[in-house]
């Protein structure tokens, strides 16, 4: 079987609530940063993504935050779904590299 | 149907074994990027290319390598130098790797397991 590694931050809402996840990125000089969404065996998949020069930015039912003073990430999910359950994972891009967050799991209970 | 695709999805080797990773996009980009994933750890930058017969190493190189003979490929041989490659192997491409930002786009990936 798979080898059992660190357990991932876990967040549970209710169906047709608000989801917030959170992520600390570690370099004050990136200036691009993209939240990811990844199903169980799947390849991650682009949500939305933000420039420094921006510190909100808005899509459809996701609104992402940066927050440049404290390094902080947080993306919002409004009336989440059952098939928004999956592993979101930030990554913030300095220079030639990305570099990934280790997820947050978002359950959404039915 | 525009995208990157991995094969295989399954990937099965006995240890000493070399093994290799297919990587296929038609979105025309330019840069593409191999990741390991790993339980509870992010994604970690094994090796990236920006254009064609140029490549540079990422974090975790070792025990790895790859070609770019043509824009559109770029396979990864995990090789038996590698210590620990039992993992979820990543593809990705974007337009551009320099400053220009864009976002990368990931493939479905190739689970590989040595015994």
């Amino acid at each position: 079987g798979e080898s059992v590694g660190l357990h991932l931050p876990t967040l549970s809402v209710q169906e047709g609530d608000n989801s917030i996840i959170n992520c600390a990125y570690s370099n004050s000089a990136s200036d691009y940063f993209i939240w990811y969404k990844q199903e169980s065996g799947k390849g991650p998949q682009f949500i939305i993504d933000i420039r420094s020069n921006m510190d909100k930015r808005q899509g459809q039912r996701v609104t992402v935050l940066l927050n440049k003073t404290v390094k902080h990430l947080s993306l919002q999910i409004a009336a989440t779904q059952p098939g928004d359950s999956a592993v979101y994972f930030c990554a913030e891009n300095t220079g030639n590299q990305f570099y990934f967050g280790t997820g947050t799991s978002l359950t959404v209970i039915p | 149907d525009g995208g990157i695709t991995q094969s295989p999805k399954y990937l099965f080797r006995k240890e000493g074994q070399n093994v290799t990773l297919s990587c296929e996009q038609n979105l025309n980009h330019d840069a593409m990027y191999w990741y390991r994933q790993d339980p509870g750890q992010g994604l970690r930058l094994i090796y990236y290319s920006q254009i064609v017969n140029d490549f540079q190493k990422g974090d975790i190189a070792e025990g790895y390598s790859v070609s770019r003979e043509k824009k559109e490929s770029f396979p990864l041989t995990v090789t038996s130098a590698q210590k620990n490659p039992t993992a979820f192997y990543l593809c990705a491409s974007s337009r551009t790797s320099g400053r220009g930002n864009y976002e990368q786009y990931f493939g479905p990936g190739t689970r590989l397991t040595v015994t």
